[in-house]
């Protein structure tokens, strides 16, 4: 059975840092990789997303990279600022396209 | 574009109401997708429906119905509700191709409260 593992779960940083989101999964058989942000009482919203077949992919200050054999993906944000504060979440689509999440890390970045 | 809608937003049912959570994509999508998100246990697939006239049980169907009424509307019914289905519930679709699948895009969300 398909399970992701994000650390850490909460992550606090000075406005301005370079900070990295760690995300692993037990069976390197996935179709992709997705990361999504979740504001506090809010829906899901698609950052990245990255094919099985690509090593990372990269929209602004976000970079995100997958390694297949190992199990594991990077999120990378660059120059974080306070509106970056939001739980990011993990997820690798299953057979049938369904989405496997982590339980998600919370960031918050102080001004 | 509206994407993927669902309705209602909020209820607030009392243990063994009735109701159905309806959902709709404009994306001419064919797999669509109901998850529940809880603390402490993240997001959890309940139902899918791969194409219009089949649907799948997920991780956790025990308590849930669906219907894929047709390409554009997936529902999630609870015929008696009870406080463990406290949640807020989210449906999504997604757009497939040759053995692949690209990007899911999910609704806002119902967030249920059973007392």
């Amino acid at each position: 059975k398909q399970e992701v593992t994000q650390i850490p779960a909460a992550l606090s940083v000075p406005e301005g840092e370079n900070l990295v989101l760690n995300c692993s999964f037990t069976d390197s058989a996935i179709y992709n990789l997705q990361w999504f942000r979740q504001d506090p009482g809010k829906g899901l919203t698609s950052l990245l997303l990255i094919q099985s077949s690509q090593r990372e992919q990269t929209s602004g200050r976000l970079n995100a990279s997958l390694d297949k054999s190992s199990g594991r993906s990077t999120l990378y944000i660059a120059a974080s600022q306070p509106g970056d504060s939001a739980t990011y979440l993990c997820a690798v689509t299953g057979s049938q396209g369904n989405l496997i999440f982590g339980k998600g890390t919370k960031l918050s970045v102080k001004p | 574009n509206a994407g993927v809608t669902q309705t209602p937003k909020f209820q607030v049912l009392k243990t063994g109401q009735s109701m159905t959570l309806q959902c709709a994509q404009d994306m001419n999508h064919n797999s669509m997708y109901w998850y529940r998100q809880d603390p402490g246990m993240g997001l959890r697939l309940i139902y899918y429906s791969a194409s219009e006239g089949t649907t799948d049980k997920g991780e956790v169907p025990n308590g849930y119905n669906v219907s894929r009424l047709n390409k554009r509307e997936f529902s999630l019914r609870l015929e008696s509700a009870a406080p463990s289905q406290t949640s807020v519930y989210f449906c999504a679709s997604i757009s497939t191709g040759t053995l692949t699948y690209n990007e899911q895009f999910f609704g806002p969300g119902t967030r249920l409260t059973v007392l």
